[in-house]
């Protein structure tokens, strides 16, 4: 069974500072996403990473695939009340199904 | 931007009755795929569809479940007889080919009481 484990769970920073989200797997994965959730929306993409060792950066945000592609990493550099959300890693696995993570909730407080 | 349409979004249905979800996938996607999350757990797959047939399926997506695509635009969940541990939001979501990521409908939200 694939399984992805985000951690950590939960995270409340203040304003303006950096933070970084990892995700991990024992599992490789062809492509790995990141979704943010808000509450009763469905998920919605920020990123996909396809190579290994792949960075993009979606203004604060910096995503980051691992060389084996197993893990992944989000950082967000000087954080907004407006980051505040669920962050959902999602990893393409076998059989065309996404199988997702638990999710960090962040809290970023003025 | 297209969206993935998903109705209604919020249910409420006795245990035992029979629902229907309905999701409208942009219009030029080949395949679709129905996710389900119970309050305060991950969001799981339930079934992918292809060419007028299920794909893939995962071992929640029992007998009481079914999908069918009945015209060229909805994409229908149904649960035959509803339980309380059906309750969860189930997402809708399509994308053109395998190539491309899935865009995610916004969910209905299914209470069974």
């Amino acid at each position: 069974t694939q399984l992805l484990e985000q951690s950590p769970q939960f995270l409340s920073i203040q304003e303006g500072e950096n933070l970084t989200v990892y995700c991990n797997s024992s599992s490789v994965f062809s492509s790995l996403q990141w979704y943010r959730q808000e509450p009763g929306e469905g998920p919605v993409l920020l990123v996909t990473v396809v190579t290994g060792g792949e960075v993009k950066k979606l203004k604060r945000l910096t995503f980051q695939f691992g060389d084996a592609r197993k893990d992944s990493s989000l950082h967000i550099t000087a954080a907004q009340p407006g980051d505040t959300g669920l962050y959902l890693c999602a990893g393409m696995g076998r059989d065309d199904k996404i199988i997702f993570g638990k999710g960090t909730r962040l809290h970023i407080l003025p | 931007e297209p969206e993935v349409t998903q109705t209604p979004s919020h249910q409420v249905t006795q245990m035992g009755q029979e629902v229907i979800l309905r999701c409208v996938p942009i219009s030029n996607h080949l395949y679709f795929y129905w996710y389900r999350q119970i309050l305060g757990q991950k969001v799981e797959f339930l079934v992918s569809f292809y060419n007028n047939e299920i794909s893939e399926k995962s071992e929640i997506f029992d007998d009481q479940f079914s999908v069918e695509r009945p015209d060229g635009s909805n994409f229908t969940l149904k649960i035959r007889s509803t339980k309380l541990e059906d309750s969860a939001m189930y997402f809708c979501a399509s994308r053109y080919d395998r190539e491309v990521s899935y865009t995610f409908g916004s969910g209905t939200r299914l209470t069974v009481v």
